[in-house]
């Protein structure tokens, strides 16, 4: 499992509240992801860093933040969630290996937004 | 924006029966292309890479440049076979796209 963890691993939310999910990994990789997961749109990415401090969008990226303060740690935030934003979050981290697109996945979170 | 392509939302076959799942990918570049399978309420689970060429679980991939495809296919399906199946292409800034998915049914 490319010692990735997700927390939590279930939530239920009320809409307009903030939710903040967090990734953590253990083996020190540079590149961490964030998808959302949906009937009839697969895997869509919505932040990604390249490093601590270093983030950027993806193709879902509105309404949602991100933060990276440590290696280790990757942080998603709903800053005030909607009913749209129920889904399945993973979070992936790139392998090591010299020039591989190759991702690993966290188990998945699964938010609803009531 | 690279794409890739999964045109069968569901593949239902009988047990025993051979099981193809096509891929068509938009990448320019020099594709390094994966298979990811996910088991019920699973993380997903790199299934193969086109790189090592190797035969996982009896799935095979075979990259067609030409027809910028990367179909998965197994001759005979299992049971356990049963699972929701992603292609994924290689994207501009180290990610990687995926297919919408493809979820296979075993029956008996």
């Amino acid at each position: 499992d490319a010692g990735i963890t997700q927390s939590p691993r279930h939530k239920v939310t009320e809409t307009g509240t903030p939710v903040t999910l967090r990734c953590h990994q253990t083996e020190n990789h540079r590149y961490m992801y964030w998808y959302r997961q949906d009937p009839g749109h697969g895997l869509r990415l919505i932040h990604y860093s390249y490093g601590v401090k270093d983030t950027d969008k993806g193709e879902v990226s509105d309404g949602y933040s991100v933060s990276r303060s440590k290696t280790e740690d990757f942080l998603l935030t709903l800053e005030s969630a909607t009913s749209s934003q129920t889904s399945v979050y993973f979070c992936a981290i790139r392998s090591g290996e010299r020039s591989s697109y190759e991702q690993y996945f966290g188990p998945g979170t699964r938010l609803t937004v009531t | 924006a690279q794409r890739v392509t999964q045109p069968e939302k569901l593949l239902s076959v009988f047990k025993g029966a051979p099981v193809e799942l096509k891929c068509n990918y938009s990448y320019s570049g020099s594709p390094e292309l994966f298979w990811y399978v996910q088991y019920s309420r699973q993380r997903l689970q790199l299934l193969l890479r086109h790189i090592s060429r190797e035969s996982i679980k009896g799935f095979t991939a075979d990259l067609n440049k030409g027809e910028t495809s990367f179909h998965l296919k197994k001759p005979f399906a299992q049971e356990e076979d049963s699972a929701m199946y992603y292609c994924a292409s290689p994207a501009a800034g180290n990610k990687l796209t995926f297919g919408g998915g493809t979820r296979v049914l075993v029956k008996p």
